[in-house]
């Protein structure tokens, strides 16, 4: 298997501008998470679906940022407008079943500017 | 307000020597323990767990040991090999939750 698949691996963007951020988990995996690291705060849950549904979102700072799963195969994490405090690694990560391994993919560095 | 501790940012040992990794979490409620391991440029992967009803979990060179009553488990890899080096997660798992909370990790270098 491929495992989780991220995309860009690295993402330069100006404040204001519209990011987004794209995920593949691995095929079979009903959970998919999106995961920030920060030196500040360490690595925190933003929001994970299950079947495509989004079970928790309390960690999703503010309303500029948004998850989405239109599919199985495919999830995004969207910030509108981004800002500088915004830079930092995100993760996906996914698992088969509840409370099993999380998988996670290789991360996308970003920073804004 | 922190859950999950991990007070050592860096850790540096002999290859060959135990390397011993430490962690606090402050709430009883987590059941589920894990360790991952992450090296530069990669996503972090699972290497080993342990229930809240067990103290001890082996896996070859590696084995974690959960100590309820002071809130506090330790990764002890022994022997250490320079491949070890890397930035360990200590995480925790409330029952009946999806929700992994990670501490802030320590970086262990393993020395040849």
């Amino acid at each position: 298997d491929a495992g989780v698949i991220q995309s860009p691996r690295h993402e330069v963007t100006e404040m204001g501008q519209e990011v987004t951020l794209r995920c593949k988990p691995i095929s079979g995996h009903d959970y998919l998470f999106w995961y920030r690291q920060t030196m500040m705060r360490g690595l925190e849950l933003l929001i994970y679906f299950n079947n495509n549904v989004p079970i928790d979102d309390s960690g999703m700072p503010e309303d500029r940022f948004s998850a989405k799963m239109p599919n199985a195969s495919f999830s995004t994490l969207k910030i509108q407008p981004s800002e500088p405090r915004d830079s930092a690694v995100y993760f996906c990560a996914s698992s088969r079943r509840s409370q099993e391994t999380q998988y996670f993919g290789p991360g996308t560095r970003l920073l804004v500017l | 307000d922190q859950q999950v501790k991990q007070n050592s940012p860096s850790l540096s040992v002999q290859e060959g020597r135990i390397s011993i990794l430490n962690c606090d979490y402050t709430n009883s409620m987590f059941d589920y323990f894990l360790w991952y391991k992450k090296y530069p440029a990669e996503g972090p992967t699972f290497l080993i767990s342990i229930s809240s009803i067990k103290d001890k979990n082996e896996d070859g060179r590696f084995t974690v040991f959960l100590n309820k009553s002071a809130k506090h488990l330790s990764l002890h890899i022994v022997p250490s090999q320079p491949g070890d080096s890397a930035v360990y997660f200590c995480a925790a798992i409330l029952g009946g939750s999806e929700k992994l909370v990670f501490g802030k990790g320590t970086k262990l270098t393993v020395n040849p």
